[in-house]
């Protein structure tokens, strides 16, 4: 089945410590982007790319970094720079036409030791 | 983007229809209307997105008012699982520009669905 897969689905960070959270997506879809969430809060953009080898900031870019060297894998690394990192983090990707909808993974929940 | 009302929560009965409105009454003519719900712990799931018609899918249909401001979520018999937060997100349509890609998710409405 087609999908979005990202792992772990649980991670802990010692402060200091840079951590990469993967996301894997089998549907074909040009489009990538890693959200934030916060208990009781709505989505926040992190990163998004359109296309392989590009990427563009969305509106939370601060202490986080991306690649997309691959059309499949758009993988997220928390930095130390990120000062409260302990959140939910969710990956969609979509296809390239702008109205078709984003789909997501079942998300990365990390936390701070 | 248009910002979308939702009311913060409502019930319904097993089986019956739930019907969720939403209001976004500064759309713009490029922007489509989605809807998105979230089960605690999991991503969101798209559910039904549309511009000016209604729309049917297996899940759910989706009614817009012909002045497009607003809309309203049908979910024609809901079951227990079908308990989550609701999202009314509205969203440019067009290639280019600093919000592109971005979807604004509100506080939703929280539908609980009872035996």
């Amino acid at each position: 089945d087609g999908g979005i897969t990202q792992s772990p689905k649980y991670l802990f960070r010692k402060e200091g410590q840079n951590v990469t959270l993967s996301c894997e997506q089998n549907l074909n879809h040009d489009a990538m982007y890693w959200y934030r969430q916060d208990p009781g809060q709505g989505l926040r953009l992190i990163y998004y790319s359109q296309i392989v080898n590009d990427f563009q900031k969305g509106d939370i870019a601060e202490g986080y970094s991306v690649s997309r060297e691959k059309k499949e894998s758009f993988p997220l690394t928390v930095t130390s720079a990120q000062k409260n990192p302990t959140a939910f983090y969710l990956c969609a990707s979509s296809p390239a036409a702008p109205s078709q909808p984003q789909h997501f993974g079942d998300g990365t929940r990390l936390s701070i030791l | 983007d248009a910002k979308t009302t939702q009311p913060p929560s409502m019930d319904c009965a097993e089986g019956r229809a739930a019907n969720l409105p939403c209001n976004h009454s500064t759309i713009s003519g490029n922007e489509y209307v989605y809807w998105y719900r979230q089960i605690h712990s999991q991503g969101p799931q798209y559910i039904i997105h549309g511009l000016k018609n209604n729309e049917t899918n297996e899940m759910a249909s989706l009614i817009i008012t012909e002045d497009r401001k607003s809309s309203t979520l049908i979910l024609p018999h809901a079951t227990l699982r079908d308990t989550a937060v609701y999202y009314c997100i509205v969203r440019v349509a067009t290639a280019g520009g600093t919000s592109y890609g971005k979807l604004t998710f509100g506080q939703g409405t929280i539908l609980t669905v009872h035996p």
